[in-house]
């Protein structure tokens, strides 16, 4: 099972700052089964990056992802105040799913 | 409009067994599979597994495996996650999600409790 960590644990950032979150895998992913969801309190995830660098419909160009093999980066290039939330990056390999254990970008 | 509608919040004691249930509208449901999610108290995503609902195909995770089971009837484009004995450790939220590969369309959740 392919095993994703991401870091940092937490992201303490101001509205309009950049945000930058990885997420690595314990082996090489394909680029097509790399996911990225945003998460907020009390609400169901959304998807946001698909196939590591589509943006889902709706989702702001302010989001971009990138990567490959077992390195993949989501991007928030100026915070808004909607953004502050939960990230997981997700894979999909040998049949089976794993999440990563999520980024919480709060606040500073 | 796609739309995965769960059943509410289900209060039971270890050792019941539970059904909660996924609708989904706005799209043949057969085109997609249907996944479902754990997400227990201030914890991350689970995935538990997933099933095609042409012909209820089931894969599960390994964690999950032997514990739920997956079903669906796709006449009523319902899909169901199953217990037959909760236990305490059961308690969470759980989310249905339409599956192709990334979850596009997910249920607003249904809150499992576990308690005596």
């Amino acid at each position: 099972e392919t095993v994703l960590t991401q870091s940092p644990g937490t992201l303490s950032l101001s509205p309009g700052e950049r945000a930058t979150l990885s997420c690595r895998a314990s082996q090489s992913v394909s680029s097509s089964y790399l996911t990225w969801y945003q998460q907020k309190p009390g609400q169901a995830p959304r998807v946001l990056i698909y196939g590591a660098s589509r943006r889902a419909t709706g989702i702001p160009d302010r989001f971009s992802g990138s990567g490959s093999g077992t390195e993949f980066t989501l991007i928030i290039s100026r915070l808004e105040p909607e953004d502050f939330a939960v990230y997981y990056c997700q894979q999909y390999g040998n049949s089976v799913f794993t999440f990563g254990p999520g980024t919480r970008v709060d606040i500073k | 409009e796609v739309q995965l509608v769960q059943s509410g919040v289900e209060v039971k004691k270890p050792g019941e067994s539970l059904t909660i249930s996924c609708k989904a509208s706005g799209y043949n449901f057969t085109s997609y599979w249907i996944t479902w999610v754990r997400q227990m108290p201030g914890k991350g995503l689970e995935w538990m597994g997933r099933l095609d609902p042409r012909d209820s195909y089931t894969k599960y995770s390994p964690s999950f495996q032997g514990h739920v089971t997956i079903s669906a009837d796709k006449s009523i484009s319902t899909a169901y996650l199953q217990w037959s004995s909760l236990k305490a450790s059961d308690t969470a939220i759980y989310y249905c999600a339409r599956d192709f590969k990334s979850f596009d369309y997910w249920g607003q959740g249904t809150l499992v409790v576990v308690s005596s």
